[in-house]
């Protein structure tokens, strides 16, 4: 059971901007742990897409943004390509039990 | 450029032990500036960190799998492996071996393995 929530899917046409949110509480990204967010394509192992909360790897294009406010965190893709359609994951640490690094539900992005 | 790569049983019957290795290459595993996870992934499900190793042999578990966790890591063979004893059903998924940079809070994995799968079945 994840602590992070983000919407099971989300779609868009080729172009559009869409978003996914990753919900957590306040002994996760509402204690102050950075975020990350991750993409993983088909059959594929994931890739940091976002880390820190707002930074970019090289080689990720810029039309991937992640932000966070309070409790909460989201990714956002603009001109949305074909390309773009894959599972995501937003990442933190949560300080209850012990401590534990988890991951979000995930979200399957849509290209229509 | 460092990559992993995953080893170990694919097949693990009913209450035994799962054992899978990753091996480092292209980088040091000695660098204080990282630690060594592993995360996995049932079939059409999400992922689950299992626990990390630093370079000095700590390790941190995750709390709801601690009881039957254990992870070692052998610097002269750039290795590090994971055992999950008394494993059920529930345990079957692709694991990944994964390097966490250590300079967030936390920090983030950013290279992966391509990942083993391993099934529990008797």
């Amino acid at each position: 059971q994840s602590v992070l929530t983000q919407p099971p899917s989300v779609s868009g046409a080729p172009g559009q901007r869409v978003t996914i949110s990753c919900t957590g509480s306040s002994s996760n990204i509402g204690a102050g742990y950075d975020v990350h967010w991750y993409q993983q394509l088909p059959g594929k192992a994931p890739k940091v897409l976002i880390y820190g909360n707002v930074n970019r790897p090289s080689g990720v294009p810029d039309r991937f943004s992640g932000s966070k406010s309070d409790t909460s965190a989201s990714l956002a893709i603009t001109g949305l390509q074909a390309e773009d359609e894959a599972d995501y994951y937003c990442q933190s640490y949560d300080k209850r039990l012990g401590g534990c690094y988890v991951f979000g539900t995930g979200t399957k992005v849509t290209v229509l | 450029q460092l990559q992993l790569e995953e080893s170990g049983s694919g097949l693990v019957r009913p209450t035994d032990t799962l054992s899978v290795t990753c091996t480092v290459s292209g980088g040091s595993i000695s660098s204080d500036n990282y630690s060594w996870s592993w995360i996995r992934q049932p079939p059409g499900e999400g992922l689950e960190w299992i626990g990390f190793i630093f370079h000095t042999g700590s390790t941190y578990y995750n709390p709801s799998l601690k009881s039957r966790v254990s992870m070692s890591l052998d610097k002269s063979q750039k290795q590090f492996s994971l055992n999950l004893k008394s494993v059920t059903a529930a345990d079957t998924a692709v694991y990944y071996c994964v390097r966490e940079n250590d300079s967030g809070n936390p920090g983030p994995f950013d290279i992966w393995g391509q990942g083993t799968r391993v099934t529990v079945s008797p």
